[in-house]
């Protein structure tokens, strides 16, 4: 699977769109990029995925480059439950592939 | 949570013992997956399994061993606890496919 460069931390002020890159560079065809946080050591949380086109949900939207080679979790309008560690994964869906997690973005929202 | 459960969710245990973890899910997802978490750093594969009988290793699986004998359970044991196992562990599900994983409330683990 393609490694992903993150910053290590980010802040946002509560109410404002918080904007977290991912850098890719090597990502291949096949590979899907997903986003999920984890919220003070609780389970991480599936957010979001998208393999070329933009996706939108109920919690954010990606935004991935017509080169796919990075991308930026777009959180519309940060509250203070969004403070977590954000985690940009690239996989692909070929059978037996793991999911891997790197260092993530620490992204404090701020009142 | 997709029904993902850990037990037990707190142990203390003394070096040298050995240890089994067990994740239960009740969604029948195919993939599960075994992680550790120590602070400040994020997580890190143990093992994982993409279906009955079949499991491979992760990026930290010396010391770890696991077991998958029904599509419901993962079993993580630690033959002879060390304190460098102390640790926070997480289970994870996931379905065959372009799906998300779920991830049960993990199991802190702390060897004396």
């Amino acid at each position: 699977d393609a490694k992903t460069t993150q910053p290590p931390s980010m802040d946002c002020a509560e109410g404002r769109a918080a904007n977290l890159p991912c850098n890719h560079s090597t990502i291949s065809g096949n590979e899907y990029v997903y986003w999920y946080r984890q919220i003070h050591s609780q389970g991480p949380q599936y957010i979001i995925h998208g393999l070329k086109n933009n996706e939108t949900n109920e919690m954010a939207s990606l935004i991935i480059t017509e080169d796919r080679k990075s991308s930026t979790l777009i959180l519309p309008h940060a509250t203070l439950r969004d403070t977590a560690v954000y985690y940009c994964i690239v996989r692909s869906m070929e059978y037996g592939n793991k999911l891997v997690f790197g260092a993530g973005t620490i992204l404090r929202v701020k009142s | 949570d997709a029904g993902i459960t850990q037990s037990p969710r707190h142990k203390v245990t003394e070096t040298g013992t050995p240890v089994t973890l067990r994740c239960h899910q009740t969604e029948n997802h195919r993939y599960m997956y075994w992680y550790r978490q120590d602070p400040g750093h994020g997580l890190r594969l143990i093992h994982y399994s993409y279906g009955v009988k079949d499991t491979d290793k992760g990026e930290v699986s010396d010391g770890y061993s696991v077991s998958r004998s029904k599509t419901e359970d993962f079993l993580l044991t630690l033959e002879s606890a060390t304190s460098s196992q102390t640790s926070v562990y997480f289970c994870a599900a996931q379905r065959v496919g372009n799906t998300e994983a779920f991830f049960g409330q993990g199991t802190r683990l702390t060897v004396v």
